[in-house]
């Protein structure tokens, strides 16, 4: 079971926005560490999307948006398209695990 | 842009060493970054297993108790991971990764991934 929490789904219609919340502690997104989304298409490798808790990746259209607040993050989707269905997940660091750590995972379903 | 290709045995009998490969093209390791990588049991989420810094420094999962080596050889361009005593929570898709020097870094470049199967 991992410290960072995502809900295992979420789903919205296109043109929809859609967001996936990754919940953490003190230790982890509560601390200086940022916080990285990946988005993974099925039987493939994870792809970066958000660095440095707010960046996009090279080529992520800007539709694709990070925030941090506390202890928790957030990735936003707007204007849900039918290729954005994929699993999703946030990463970032423990200090009382002394981990790199990510979230469980969140499957996106475009209605 | 870098690729990563990782390479090795598709299957592991229980209690013996699990040893993976990653060949690093259109980089070189020795220029920055870190080099490691991350694991994904069929069906789960991603777990970090530890990376490397071309220099030597390591940093492993505590999780997996010492039973993980990453170790780099700079003149191949390549890195490598053995994982000792493997058990079948051990069986997983290995990533390869690339990630940015910080104490969480971002993984910028992945490679395909190899699906290691641990089974008598």
């Amino acid at each position: 079971q991992s410290v960072l929490t995502q809900p295992p789904s979420v789903s919205g219609a296109p043109g929809q926005t859609v967001i996936i919340s990754c919940a953490g502690s003190s230790s982890n997104i509560g601390t200086h560490y940022y916080v990285h989304w990946y988005r993974q298409l099925p039987g493939t490798a994870p792809k970066p999307l958000i660095y440095g808790n707010t960046n996009r990746a090279s080529g992520v259209p800007d539709r694709f948006s990070g925030s941090k607040s506390g202890t928790s993050a957030s990735l936003a989707i707007t204007g849900l398209q039918a290729e954005d269905e994929a699993d999703y997940y946030c990463q970032s660091y423990d200090s009382s695990l002394t981990t790199v750590t990510f979230g469980g995972g969140t499957k996106l379903t475009v209605l | 842009q870098v690729q990563l290709q990782e390479s090795g045995p598709g299957l592991v009998k229980p209690s013996e060493t699990l040893s993976l490969m990653c060949t690093v093209s259109d980089y070189s390791v020795n220029n920055g970054y870190y080099w490691g990588w991350i694991r994904q049991p069929p069906g789960k989420g991603l777990e970090w297993v530890g990376h490397i810094f071309y220099s030597g420094t390591t940093f492993y999962n505590p999780s997996l108790r010492g039973r993980v080596t990453i170790s780099a050889d700079t003149s191949k361009n390549q890195f490598s991971l053995k994982v000792n005593s493997a058990s079948d929570a051990d069986t997983a898709v290995y990533f390869c990764v690339r990630g940015t020097v910080t104490t969480n870094p971002s993984f910028d470049s992945w490679g395909q991934g190899t699906l290691v199967t641990v089974s008598s």
